[in-house]
């Protein structure tokens, strides 16, 4: 069992650029999150994904976009990548009960991003 | 909109001592987490706190809830420098995500 898989772990891109997370989980689990991490703010959420074809945003989404064609993958795209972006990104999943039965969220390692 | 305050943001304590981390949080939530971060690593679960007064302890480590004061504190006893982290609460989760606070850098030192 790997987990929760993210990949890359690392990417430097420039202003304007664009790119794709990759978020991958092998415990058929129905939810998956994208958060960013800045420092001293704590993780916020981007979007999420309740299923296979769904998607929603959280809190912080103006940027990013999503796509779950798979239930095991969950990826996170910038169409024009800002310095703003700049950030450490974990991808998250969860089972169906999501909590109620004392299930957590199992993170990623994270990718590190650096725009400039 | 669901606020999540924890305090202190940052702790420098000796080994050996005893300390408590506070989270509050602003609107009714049945379901509280504790996560621990090391330096460049990812989130690692500590406990998840599913009710009013629950209480759950994992070695020098206890978190607690109270979910009609909308308070969790996380006790650490008798401190050894392995538990040098930041920890962070979340509320939430579910369909929804969870919402964070902004961490607890602890120090322990010899």
């Amino acid at each position: 069992n790997a987990g929760v898989t993210q990949t890359p772990k690392f990417r430097v891109l420039k202003t304007g650029q664009s790119m794709t997370l990759l978020c991958a989980q092998d415990m058929n689990h129905e939810y998956m999150y994208w958060y960013r991490q800045d420092p001293g703010m704590g993780l916020r959420l981007i979007h999420y994904s309740v299923g296979e074809g769904t998607t929603a945003k959280g809190e912080v989404p103006d940027g990013y976009n999503v796509s779950r064609l798979k239930k095991q993958n969950f990826l996170l795209g910038l169409e024009s990548a800002a310095p703003s972006q700049t950030s450490v990104y974990f991808c998250a999943s969860s089972p169906l009960q999501g909590g109620w039965h004392g299930e957590t969220q199992y993170f990623g390692p994270g990718t590190r991003l650096l725009v400039l | 909109e669901l606020k999540v305050e924890q305090n202190p943001l940052f702790l420098s304590m000796q080994e050996g001592k005893n300390y408590t981390i506070y989270c509050n949080y602003s609107t009714t939530s049945d379901r509280l987490y504790w996560y621990r971060q090391d330096p460049g690593k990812s989130l690692e679960s500590l406990f998840v706190l599913l009710s009013n007064g629950a209480v759950k302890q994992e070695g020098r480590l206890m978190a607690s809830l109270d979910t009609k004061a909308r308070l969790s504190t996380l006790h650490i006893t008798a401190a050894v420098h392995d538990l040098s982290a930041t920890y962070f609460c979340a509320v939430g989760g579910g369909a929804d995500g969870l919402t964070f606070g902004k961490g607890t850098h602890l120090i322990i030192q010899p």
